[in-house]
C-alpha cells in the first residue's frame, strides 16, 4: 500500500528542546516537502528537496533543519530556534513532472506538534 | 507567483451544484490555476489544474475566463464529504523543477444536508 507516513500524530515537547519529525514515503518520488500551518491558516513552504544529498529553503526556514540521505526520507528538524513551533507540520512528496505533464503533491496525515 | 483572492467561507446544500470563485487578477501567461482541497486535519489532495481551457475529471470542473483573471472550480454534486477548506493557488509550470506550491487561506465550503 503506498503513501506518506508521518510519525508520531501527535507531539509534546518542552520549550529549548530540539525535535524531529519523520515523513517517509515508498512512492518512488523525486522532491518532498515539508509544510507548516497554524490554525485558521494556510500551508507554508519551510524546506523541500529535489534529489538525494540536496535541499533547498522555502519561505519559512529559519528555526528548523533537514536532511535528504534517502531518497525515501526527509526528516524535519524543530530547533529551539525556531520561535514559535507548536503548530501542524504536512509532509508532501511529488514526482518530477515529464512532458507537458503535472504530478500532483501528495501529502502525509501531519503531525500536530505541541511544545509546552 | 500571482496573488489569489477566494471568499473565506460558502454554503451548498447536499447534491446542488458547488461553485468555488477564485480572482488572480495579475495571473501571467505562463500560469496555471491549481485546485487543492483540505478536510479537517488532514493533508491537502489535489482536484485539478488548468491553463486557459475548461477541465474536467471525476472529482469536479475547472472553469477559467477568457480573460484569466478569475475561475471556477465545479463540483457538481456535492456531498458531505465535500465540506473541507478548498484552496486556488496560481503558480507557473516547474516541468521538472518541482518547487513548493504557495497556499492562501482558501475557502471554507460547508455543505448542509
Amino acid at each position: 500500500d503506498g503513501g506518506i507516513t508521518q510519525s508520531p500524530k501527535y507531539l509534546f515537547r518542552k520549550e529549548g528542546q530540539n525535535v524531529t519529525l519523520s515523513c517517509e514515503q515508498n512512492l518512488n518520488h523525486d522532491a518532498m516537502y515539508w509544510y507548516r500551518q497554524d490554525p485558521g491558516q494556510g500551508l507554508r513552504l519551510i524546506y523541500y528537496s529535489q534529489i538525494v544529498n540536496d535541499f533547498q529553503k522555502g519561505d519559512i526556514a529559519e528555526g528548523y533543519s533537514v536532511s535528504r540521505e534517502k531518497k525515501e526520507s526527509f526528516p524535519l528538524t524543530v530547533t529551539s530556534a525556531q520561535k514559535n513551533p507548536t503548530a501542524f507540520y504536512l509532509c508532501a512528496s511529488t514526482l518530477f513532472a515529464s512532458g507537458n505533464s503535472y504530478n500532483e503533491q501528495f501529502f502525509g496525515p501531519g503531525t500536530r506538534l505541541t511544545v509546552l | 507567483d500571482a496573488k489569489t483572492t477566494q471568499p473565506t467561507s460558502m454554503d451548498c446544500a447536499e447534491g446542488r451544484a458547488a461553485n468555488l470563485p477564485c480572482n488572480h487578477s495579475t495571473i501571467s501567461g505562463n500560469e496555471y490555476v491549481y485546485w487543492y482541497r483540505q478536510i479537517h486535519s488532514q493533508g491537502p489532495q489535489y482536484i485539478i489544474h488548468g491553463l486557459k481551457n475548461n477541465e474536467t475529471n471525476e472529482m469536479a470542473s475547472l472553469i477559467i475566463t477568457e480573460d484569466r483573471k478569475s475561475s471556477t472550480l465545479i463540483l457538481p454534486h456535492a456531498t458531505l464529504r465535500d465540506t473541507a477548506v478548498y484552496y486556488c493557488i496560481v503558480r507557473h509550470y516547474s516541468g521538472g523543477g518541482a518547487d513548493g506550491l504557495t497556499f492562501g487561506k482558501g475557502t471554507h465550503l460547508i455543505i448542509q444536508p
